[in-house]
């Protein structure tokens, strides 16, 4: 009974590589979020989503491309992966704005 | 636009002993005010939110922290340490006129308390 869960929790890749991270959440929130967190813990939102649509993308490269098929997914996809690219990647959900954020457990990339 | 500062990247104290995690944020609308902790390989989790009701404010796990807009600080605070308390601490700011939770992060506190 996992509030929110991504997948996989763990992934190594070579750089040039595209992977995909998915997320799902059970809680029946209008909104989901993506996070990086880099090596020193520092977290920065990437992309929030509302009922499917698209309404924040901060400066993310555009490999990254966030999907969200319906509104309890919402999966991100990374193309032509490079070094810099390795962080643990949340997944977040909530219900409305300025409502507290539930997290996932986090992915987390390594590209080598 | 909001920010977050934590203060002291690292704080340890002893088993029993008084938690302070010092916050200050900026923001030019009133704020919502948000504590995360995150355990080794989890997720954030909740611990309290400030949204304009009572400006102290009880969390989980023992945890309060008191707004003071005149310091712009957000402090958290813990009576007694438990072992278990060892986490790293995030504290947040959301504006409240824009959509979606934009949370703005602090860079954390790593708490670790010895026996």
């Amino acid at each position: 009974d996992t509030a929110v869960s991504q997948t996989p929790k763990y992934l190594v890749t070579q750089m040039g590589n595209d992977k995909s991270i998915k997320c799902e959440q059970n809680l029946g929130h209008d909104t989901m979020y993506w996070y990086k967190q880099d090596s020193k813990k520092f977290l920065k939102i990437m992309f929030s989503y509302n009922n499917k649509e698209l309404i924040i993308n901060e400066t993310v490269p555009n490999r990254f491309s966030p999907k969200s098929p319906d509104k309890a997914h919402l999966n991100l996809h990374i193309n032509s992966l490079e070094l810099g690219d390795s962080a643990v990647y949340f997944c977040a959900s909530s219900q409305g704005y300025n409502s507290p954020l539930h997290f996932g457990n986090g992915t987390r990339l390594t590209v080598t | 636009a909001q920010s977050v500062t934590q203060l002291g990247s690292h704080v340890s104290v002893s088993e029993g002993a008084l938690v302070l995690l010092r916050c200050n944020y900026s923001s030019s609308v009133p704020p919502y005010l948000f504590w995360y902790v995150q355990y080794p390989n989890q997720g954030l989790q909740l611990l309290l939110k400030y949204t304009s009701a009572a400006t102290l404010v009880k969390g989980i796990n023992g945890f309060e922290a008191e707004f003071k807009k005149s310091e712009t600080s957000f402090h958290l605070t813990k009576p007694s340490a438990h072992m278990s308390d060892a986490a790293e601490y995030f504290c947040a700011v959301s504006d409240r006129e824009t959509s979606g939770s934009r949370l703005t992060f602090g860079e954390g506190t790593q708490l670790t308390v010895n026996p």
